[in-house]
Order: structure tokens, then C-alpha cells, then sequence
């Protein structure tokens, strides 16, 4: 089955511990991408990446780092996470550019940072 | 940063009207997409739009993009209580490589 997998799915940590949220996907797809979504804020690009090795920042970069060193994996990574950082996070993998063909979303990862 | 405007944010009809979904922006944008979300889901793509003036048909669901590339409207005809969820409109603003800028998203109700 084609889809894209979040882990965790539920995180609860503290201020300044370091964390991976991790996301594979089995479509072999180029694009990937990280969203967060917060209430009245909608859904803003965290960072995107066009294929291995290249990544760059989306809209709200700030506290979060990524890599791709394998296509089918993007993980997100928060070295310091604090409260403002609490939110839902989805990755998202797409055949076509961003923007220009379907995206395909993960099940969302529901952090809370305290 | 490009902003998208979305209107209205909410939106509680009956079965059966009409309704319009309105994304606004000062900017070009080079693509729109319209995404549905569910609750503890992430969205599905409902359509995209290249071309300034293009309108695309989903069964009751009607898309434009503006003739100038600044704005899109979602109209479904006929709603029903399956329409309900979160309506997100994204876009890429011209030159703005792979960015993708979502709007705050139109929570519609259909009350049977």
C-alpha cells in the first residue's frame, strides 16, 4: 500500500530534549516535505526537500533541522525543542513539484513540548 | 511571505445550499491547490490550477483561478453532509520554488 509513515504518533517531552520525528515513504517519490499546523495559524512549510541531499527552508525554519541522505526518508529534527514548538506535524511526499501534483500526507505527529 | 486569504473561516449550512469558498492574495502565484481535511488526518488534494481563468469540475465541486493567478474560489453546489471537513487552499507563489503557503482553511458544516 502506498503511504507515508509518522513515528511517533503522540510525543510528550520537555524543554530542551532532543527529539527525531521520523517519516518514510514507499513511493519512491522526489519531493518531500514538513508542515505544522497550529489553530488560527493553519498549515505552514517547515522545510521541503527536492531529493537526496537537497533540502532548504520552507516558511517557519526556525528550531528544526532535516535531512535526506535516502530518498524514502526525511526525518525532522528538533536539537532543543521548547513550548513554542508544541504543535501537529505532517510530512508530505509528492511525485511531481510541490505545488504542481498531489501531496501525499502522513498521519500527523501531535507533540507537546512542556 | 506570500499570504493566502481564506473566506469564510466558518461556514455552518443545510443540506442542500450552495456555497462559495473564497482564497485571496496580493501575489501571483504560479499554482493553486484546494486540499479537504478531516479531523486527526493530514488533507487530501481535491484539485490543482495552473492556468489563469481555468476551471476544473469535481462532481459538485466547482474550482477557478483567477485570470490574474491572485485568487481562487471553491463552489460546491448541492452540499451535502459528506462535504463537511476543513478546506485548505495552497498555493506557490511566483518564483517561490518548491514553498508551498497555505491558507487558514474554511471549516464547513452541512447540518442534515
Amino acid at each position: 500500500e502506498a503511504q507515508v509513515t509518522q513515528n511517533p504518533r503522540y510525543l510528550i517531552t520537555v524543554t530542551g530534549k532532543k527529539l527525531t520525528v521520523t517519516c518514510s515513504q514507499n513511493m519512491n517519490h522526489e519531493y518531500m516535505s514538513w508542515y505544522r499546523q497550529d489553530p488560527g495559524l493553519g498549515l505552514r512549510q517547515i522545510y521541503y526537500s527536492m531529493n537526496v541531499e537537497v533540502t532548504d527552508k520552507g516558511d517557519v525554519p526556525e528550531g528544526y533541522k532535516v535531512s535526506r541522505k535516502e530518498k524514502r526518508n526525511f526525518p525532522l529534527i528538533l536539537e532543543s525543542p521548547s513550548p513554542n514548538q508544541t504543535s501537529l506535524y505532517f510530512c508530505a511526499s509528492s511525485l511531481l513539484p510541490i505545488g504542481y501534483g498531489e501531496q501525499f500526507f502522513g498521519p500527523g505527529t501531535r507533540l507537546t513540548v512542556l | 511571505t506570500q499570504l493566502l486569504e481564506q473566506s469564510p473561516q466558518f461556514l455552518s449550512i443545510q443540506e442542500g445550499e450552495n456555497l462559495t469558498v473564497y482564497c485571496n492574495s496580493s501575489s501571483v502565484f504560479s499554482s493553486l491547490q484546494w486540499y479537504r481535511q478531516e479531523p486527526g488526518e493530514g488533507p487530501v488534494l481535491l484539485v490543482t490550477v495552473v492556468t489563469g481563468g481555468e476551471v476544473k469540475k469535481l462532481k459538485r465541486l466547482t474550482f477557478q483561478f483567477g485570470d490574474a493567478r491572485k485568487d481562487s474560489s471553491l463552489h460546491i453546489t448541492a452540499a451535502q453532509p459528506g462535504d463537511t471537513g476543513l478546506y485548505l487552499c495552497a498555493g506557490v507563489a511566483q518564483g517561490g520554488s518548491e514553498k508551498l503557503v497555505f491558507g487558514k482553511g474554511t471549516k464547513l458544516t452541512v447540518n442534515p
